[in-house]
């Protein structure tokens, strides 16, 4: 069965210091991940997708199959990065997402 | 463009009562789901929709029901709330790639 698997619910760093959420998953078919991130009082948005292949806010994903990992990272961490941070594997049909159990990150000044 | 609403968004239930929970998009989008975000837990998928007149089981269905009878809504509906349905609700809806999901607000329901 697929899993995505967040081992840290909160990730506390310094301003301008790197960031690196960690993100496992185990799918028997080929995996499509995404990054979504939730900011105090607002909703959940995607972040970035691992096809893609973009940059957004400084962030970038990158899928190593063989460690079956798609970690969320950033060279400098920023005050406004704090907020909730989920991985997500899309599974079977109807764009249907597994999510992990989310790590806070926290941007301390 | 409103995207995805959700209604109501606080609701204190007593245990056995019953509500329904309103998402609707203006998106035209034919995917529709429910979460339900519990500490630790993350986001877990209660039922799902991918299209007007059909539902499905997600993760979590027990206790919960939904009905989409017209493609915009889909309707959440608790038949005897139970403390452990305490939770954020999240309703979101999608298309068939690029698979992005959109968010509503949240419902934040307590259950006493």
């Amino acid at each position: 069965a697929q899993r995505v698997t967040q081992p840290e619910k909160l990730l506390s760093v310094f301003k301008g210091a790197p960031v690196e959420l960690k993100c496992n998953y185990s799918y028997s078919g080929s995996p499509e991940l995404f990054w979504y991130v939730q900011y105090s009082r607002q909703r959940l948005q995607l972040l970035l997708r691992h096809i893609s292949r973009e940059s957004i806010k400084g962030f970038t994903a990158d899928l190593n199959k063989g460690e079956t990992s798609f970690h969320l990272k950033k060279p400098f961490a920023q005050e406004e990065d704090s907020a909730m941070y989920y991985c997500a594997l899309l599974t079977g049909t109807a764009s249907k997402l597994t999510f992990g159990t989310g790590t806070r990150l926290q941007v301390t000044l | 463009n409103a995207g995805v609403t959700q209604t109501p968004k606080f609701r204190v239930l007593k245990t056995g009562q019953s509500m329904t929970l309103l998402c609707a998009q203006d998106m035209n989008h034919e995917y529709m789901y429910w979460y339900r975000q519990d500490p630790g837990m993350g986001l877990r998928l209660i039922h799902y929709s991918v299209g007007e007149g059909t539902t499905a089981k997600g993760e979590v269905p027990d206790g919960y029901n939904v009905s989409r009878l017209k493609k915009q809504n889909f309707l959440l509906g608790l038949e005897s709330a139970a403390p452990s349905q305490t939770s954020v609700y999240f309703c979101a809806s999608s298309e068939d790639s690029p698979y992005e999901q959109y968010f509503g607000p949240g419902t934040r329901l307590t259950v006493t």
